[in-house]
């Protein structure tokens, strides 16, 4: 079947670091990737979405200066949280879907979740 | 602007009891529909999908959802509720294939024994 593993499960990193997550489709091709930040006791907000040789699209108040998204080919995706504070803590999930194929839904990792101290 | 409205935060069923949890969306046309799962401290699974056509769908572990157009709505229901379904729901929405999908806020659903 189709899964998506997210690496890092949790991460602490100081505030003003950066770190990285990565996010790996087994079982099909991700076409297309899509990231999305759940903040404490909120919704998922997509921050973008990248798919294999276009360019990533970013939604309104996320860009690629702070959270740059690498997808270099149909199984994999990083995207690293730069100069990170108290405000980008959460989750952040990784959802993957074969942009071909008809009634493609995401796939859903289990999310890196990020605490900044 | 499309949305998808949970317009509740937070539902408390008695174990064995019906549940339904509520969802409205705003899009042009006819959105495809999801409801997602998320158990504590983990990341999100389908429990099932509406795309256009029979407006009752099933999904897994006896959940259900009926799409309705004249109300906007993709109502998530249960005829009996276990302890295991206490988690937090989301209703999520596309206006195709290769968009994106939008989340509801979620409803947190707590089951008493």
């Amino acid at each position: 079947g189709a899964l998506v593993y997210q690496y890092p499960r949790r991460t602490i990193c100081k505030s003003g670091t950066s770190m990285r997550m990565e996010c790996q489709a087994v079982g099909f091709q991700a076409t297309s990737v899509a990231w999305y930040r759940q903040s404490p006791q909120k919704t998922f907000e997509l921050i973008a979405l990248s798919t294999v040789n276009s360019a990533i699209k970013y939604e309104q108040n996320f860009t690629q200066e702070k959270f740059p998204i690498s997808h270099p080919n149909l199984s994999f995706s990083s995207m690293t949280v730069l100069n990170a504070y108290l405000e980008d803590r959460g989750l952040y999930l990784c959802g993957a879907r074969d942009h071909w194929g008809f009634y493609s839904d995401y796939t859903f990792g289990s999310g890196t979740r990020l605490l900044v101290i | 602007a499309q949305s998808v409205t949970q317009p509740d935060a937070r539902v408390t069923v008695s174990e064995g009891a019906s549940l339904q949890l509520r969802c409205k969306y705003s899009y042009f046309g006819t959105p495809y529909l999801f409801w997602y799962v998320q158990y504590p401290r983990q990341g999100l699974q389908l429990l099932l999908k509406y795309y256009p056509g029979d407006p009752v769908v099933q999904g897994v572990n006896g959940f259900e959802a009926e799409f309705s157009k004249s109300n906007s709505s993709f109502h998530l229901r249960k005829a009996s509720v276990h302890w295991s379904d206490w988690a937090v729901y989301f209703c999520a929405a596309s206006s195709g294939s290769f968009n994106k999908l939008t989340f509801g806020a979620g409803t947190r659903l707590a089951v008493c024994p």
